[in-house]
C-alpha cells in the first residue's frame, strides 16, 4: 500500500545550525507534498508545501526539495532557532486520491 | 475565520461509556478528515468525507467506532463502548480540495479510565 518513510526520527542541532529531514514515498502518482509542524500540545500546522511540477521551494529559513525520479523529498531549515523545536511531519497525496499519507514524524530539538 | 472547531477539548470517561467528538470544518472546505494521534502509532487516518459522503473508513479500528457528516458544517466521531486503549488525541481536519493542505482543529484529548 501507500507509504511515506521519514528520517531521522529524532534530530538535535545547535542553534544557528541547519537541519535536514528526509522522506521517501511509494505511490508514484503522488503530486503534492506538504510539511506540517506540531509544537508540544498543539495541532499540526502546514508550514510549506511543494507540487510535483517544481523541484524546490523556499520560504525564508525553510526550503523543500523534491526528486520525483527517486521519490524523495526533503525539508531544510537554516539558521535554526529554539522556537523551531517541534515535531515535523512530511506527507504525500495526489489529486483524485483524496487522502494524505503522513510520515511518522521527526522530533527536532534546537539547543540554545 | 475561526478555523476548524472541535469539541470537547478534553474528555475523561469510564470504560464502557459512549463518547461523541464533534467537529465543525472551515466554511467552504469540502473534505473532512478524522485522525487519531498516539505516541506509539503517530497520526492515523480513521475516516474521511468528501462533500459529506464517507469515502474511506478503512482506518476505523473496529465496529465500536462510527462517524457521520449530516451536513457540510458538522461531523461527529462516536465510540461506543469506549475502552482504555482508545485514549489518544483525536484531530479533525478539513481542506478545500482533494490533495490540498489540511487545516487541523485543536484536537480532543480523550482519556478512558
Amino acid at each position: 500500500g501507500e507509504n511515506v518513510e521519514q528520517h531521522p526520527s529524532t534530530l538535535s542541532v545547535q542553534e544557528g545550525d541547519s537541519a535536514v529531514i528526509k522522506c521517501t514515498y511509494s505511490d508514484s502518482a503522488s503530486n503534492y507534498f506538504p510539511w506540517y509542524k506540531q509544537e508540544l500540545g498543539k495541532r499540526p500546522q502546514l508550514i510549506i508545501d511543494i507540487r510535483s511540477n517544481v523541484g524546490e521551494k523556499k520560504d525564508q529559513r525553510i526550503a523543500v526539495t523534491l526528486n520525483k525520479t527517486a521519490k524523495h523529498f526533503s525539508l531544510h531549515i537554516t539558521e535554526t532557532q529554539p522556537e523551531d523545536s517541534a515535531v515535523y511531519f512530511c506527507a504525500a497525496s495526489h489529486t483524485g486520491g483524496f487522502k494524505t499519507i503522513f510520515g511518522a514524524g521527526t522530533r527536532l530539538f534546537v539547543k540554545a | 475565520d475561526a478555523g476548524v472547531i472541535q469539541s470537547p477539548r478534553h474528555e475523561v470517561t469510564e470504560m464502557g461509556q459512549e463518547v461523541t467528538l464533534r467537529c465543525k470544518p472551515i466554511s467552504g472546505h469540502n473534505s473532512l478528515f478524522w485522525y487519531r494521534q498516539t505516541m506509539m502509532r503517530g497520526l492515523e487516518l480513521l475516516i474521511y468525507f468528501n462533500n459529506n459522503v464517507p469515502i474511506d473508513d478503512s482506518g476505523m479500528p473496529e465496529d465500536r467506532f462510527s462517524a457521520k457528516m449530516p451536513n457540510a458544517s458538522f461531523s461527529t466521531l462516536k465510540i461506543q463502548p469506549s475502552e482504555p486503549r482508545d485514549s489518544a488525541v483525536y484531530f479533525c481536519a478539513s481542506s478545500t480540495d482533494v490533495g490540498g493542505g489540511y487545516t487541523f482543529g485543536s484536537g480532543t484529548r480523550l482519556t478512558v479510565v
